[in-house]
C-alpha cells in the first residue's frame, strides 16, 4: 500500500510570489491536514479537509489557503510569500479525521524563500 | 489550550542502553496519544498510537505507556542501536471538533553512539 506522497520535495521561491504544494494520501483515506514545521515554532497545524470541506483551522493568516479534491488528492496554496515561510510543509492523511485513528506522514516538501 | 512538553531536549547514550523519553500534556482530555519518530530533512514515521482507554502499546524495542490523570506518557526503547538515532516526537489528539489536529511536542533529539 503506498504511502502519503507529496510534491514537490523542494521549491525555491523569492518573497512575494505564490506557492501550491501537493498530498496525496493513502488510497481509502479521506482526512487529509497539514502542517508546518519550522525550528522556531515547531510543528503547528494549518488546516484540516474531508470530503472537499474544510473542518478545522489552525492560527495562520489568510495567505495559507488548501482544497480537497473528490480523489481526497490535497492542495495547500500560500500567497504573497514572506521570508519566515520557509519551512518544512508536510500532510497528513487518516481515514475520518476524528476517530481513534492512527495518523500517516508524507516526506514533507521543503520551502525556501528568498 | 492544549500544551506538550518533551523532555529531555537531547539525550546522548551508549549502544545498548535501555532509554526512556517524557512527554506531559496540560490537558487531560485527549482521545489518544502518537508517537513518532523524524530522522532529519524527513517526513514523520508513526512508531506508536495509545487510545485514551489503553496504558499502554508496544512494538518490538519500544513501549510506550499513557498516564492521562497525571497528564503524562514516555516512550521506553530497550537495547537501543546507532540507527535508533533521530528526533522522537510525541502528539495528542483533543478528539471532539478538532478535526487531524494534533499537538506536538518540540522533541528529543537521540544520538546513540556505538
Amino acid at each position: 500500500k503506498a504511502g502519503v506522497t507529496q510534491t514537490p520535495r523542494y521549491l525555491i521561491k523569492t518573497r512575494g510570489q505564490q506557492v501550491t504544494l501537493s498530498c496525496s494520501p493513502i488510497s481509502g483515506h479521506r482526512s487529509v491536514s497539514w502542517y508546518q514545521q519550522t525550528p522556531g515554532q515547531g510543528l503547528q497545524f494549518l488546516f484540516e479537509y474531508f470530503s472537499e470541506t474544510q473542518r478545522n483551522k489552525g492560527n495562520f493568516p489568510g495567505r495559507f489557503s488548501g482544497r480537497q479534491f473528490s480523489n481526497s488528492r490535497s492542495e495547500m496554496n500560500v500567497s504573497t510569500l514572506e521570508l519566515g515561510d520557509s519551512a518544512l510543509y508536510l500532510c497528513a492523511s487518516s481515514l475520518a479525521g476524528y476517530l481513534s485513528e492512527e495518523q500517516f506522514f508524507g516526506p514533507g516538501t521543503r520551502l525556501t524563500v528568498l | 489550550k492544549q500544551e506538550v512538553t518533551q523532555i529531555p531536549a537531547a539525550l546522548s547514550v551508549p549502544e545498548g542502553e535501555n532509554l526512556v523519553l517524557n512527554c506531559s500534556f496540560t490537558d487531560s482530555a485527549i482521545y489518544n496519544l502518537q508517537w513518532f519518530r523524524q530522522d532529519p530533512g524527513k517526513g514523520l514515521t508513526s512508531l506508536l498510537l495509545i487510545q485514551s482507554s489503553q496504558r499502554e502499546q508496544t512494538s518490538g524495542r519500544l513501549n510506550a505507556s499513557l498516564d492521562k490523570s497525571s497528564g503524562r506518557s514516555t516512550l521506553y526503547i530497550a537495547a537501543s542501536q546507532p540507527g535508533d538515532s533521530a528526533t522522537y516526537l510525541c502528539a495528542a489528539y483533543a478528539g471532539g471538533t478538532s478535526y487531524g489536529k494534533l499537538t506536538f511536542g518540540q522533541g528529543t533529539i537521540l544520538t546513540v553512539h556505538p
